[in-house]
Formats: C-alpha cells, structure tokens, sequence
C-alpha cells in the first residue's frame, strides 16, 4: 500500500530556517510526482508546488515561489520542503500529497506536518 | 486559473441530498477532482477525472461536469459526511484549489 509519512511537528522563531519531509513507501517513488500544500489555521488548501523525483524537475505556486524550496532524494525515498527563513505568517500545516499515474489523480496524501512560527 | 466554488457554508440535515458547484475561469476540459476534509485529518480524494469515483468511496457520491462547470452531489447524507469538500484543478499550473465548503448539520 503507497503511504507517505512526514516528520513531526516544528515550533520556530521568525528568521530561523526549516526543512521538513514526506517519506514515501510502497510504491515507486521516482516516478511519481510529490506536491506539497499549505493549510494555514481555519483556512483553505493551498497549493504550493510540486517536483519530480526522477528528475528533480519543479514547477512553484508564484505565491510561493522564492520563498520555499522543494527537493526530493530518491535513495531514500523522501521529498523536502524548506524555508530559509521563516516567517510568522508560515505557520500551518503542510501535507505532501502524489499524484498517480494519471496526471487527474492525486491519490495519496501525508500525515501533514504542523509548522509553528513564533517569537 | 481561479476557482470559484459555491455554496462556502450549507447547513443541512441526514439523508437530504446536496449539490456543490465549482467553476473555473478558463476551461479545463475533466481536469478536476474533489476531496473530502474532516477536522484534523488530511483531505482524502473522492473523485477525479471530474466524474470517477475514487476506489472506496460510497456510491452515495457523484459528480459531473467538463470545461467550466462541475458539480459533486450526495445523495442521502450520512453523519460523517459532514465535513469540508474542495475542488482542484489539474489542468495547468498552479493546481489551485476552491476556497470549500463546509456542510453542517442543521
């Protein structure tokens, strides 16, 4: 069965950076693309990006580009968003989420990660 | 591509049966799909393709559309239907989501 597990929950001061990550397992994981989503407190879904294991190819959000960076390493099947620097307004929780072999599925969602920025 | 889903908010009662549009700005042809969202949990996938019914998903679930216009019904809510649903488009990037709709039991 596909799963995709994230790190734990993170509480952080503003300007400190962060990186946390989506293990997948049960599938292949180079050849399934890996987006990541926002949902700040109360609020909706926000699509934030996604990245090709295989190749590491990327595509962003504009709302979200230049300020998160994501990656993936396929040795150990694991996909990462980081901040550089965060920011009060970064705190949320953040799924990641594959999308199937079909470009109109996206079939299995992470645990999430709750982000906490605050001073 | 913006999203507009309507209704944001529908209070409704078990066994009723409920409808949720979703348009999009531009055409995106069956590129869309919709999910299910209960507090604290992540969203689950209930239909894509505009119309195909995720694998386990009750039958009580449907939805239609292409182009512009979708809809997801529910005929006969059950208790734990209630919950946040959302659109998605896949056509082109971003794959931005609707703002939800959050059914409630009146």
């Amino acid at each position: 069965e596909a799963q995709l597990v994230q790190s734990g929950a993170e509480v952080k001061t503003p300007g400190e950076s962060l990186k946390i990550s989506c293990e997948g397992s049960g599938y292949d994981f180079s050849s399934h693309w890996i987006a990541w989503v926002r949902q700040m407190p109360g609020k909706g879904l926000e699509w934030m990006g996604i990245i090709y294991p295989s190749d590491s190819d990327t595509k962003y959000n504009p709302s979200f580009q230049g300020h998160v960076t994501i990656s993936a390493d396929i040795s150990i099947t694991t996909a990462y968003l980081k901040w550089s620097s965060l920011q009060a307004s970064d705190t949320a929780m953040y799924y990641c989420v594959r999308r199937g072999r079909s470009p109109m599925v996206m079939d299995v969602w992470g645990n999430g990660t709750t982000v906490t920025v605050s001073s | 591509i913006q999203l507009t889903q309507s209704p944001s908010f529908l209070s409704t009662s078990v066994g009723d049966r409920v409808a949720i549009t979703c348009r999009a700005s531009q055409g995106i042809n069956n590129y869309l799909a919709w999910y299910q969202q209960k507090p604290g949990r992540a969203p689950k996938l209930l239909i894509y393709a505009a119309s195909t019914l995720q694998i386990g998903v009750p039958s009580r679930f449907s939805a239609s559309g292409y182009g512009t216009e979708f809809t997801l019904t529910v005929n006969s809510l059950q208790p734990e239907d209630f919950a946040t649903y959302y659109c998605q488009q896949l056509y082109d990037y971003p794959h931005i989501f609707g703002q939800g709709t959050k059914l409630e039991i009146k």
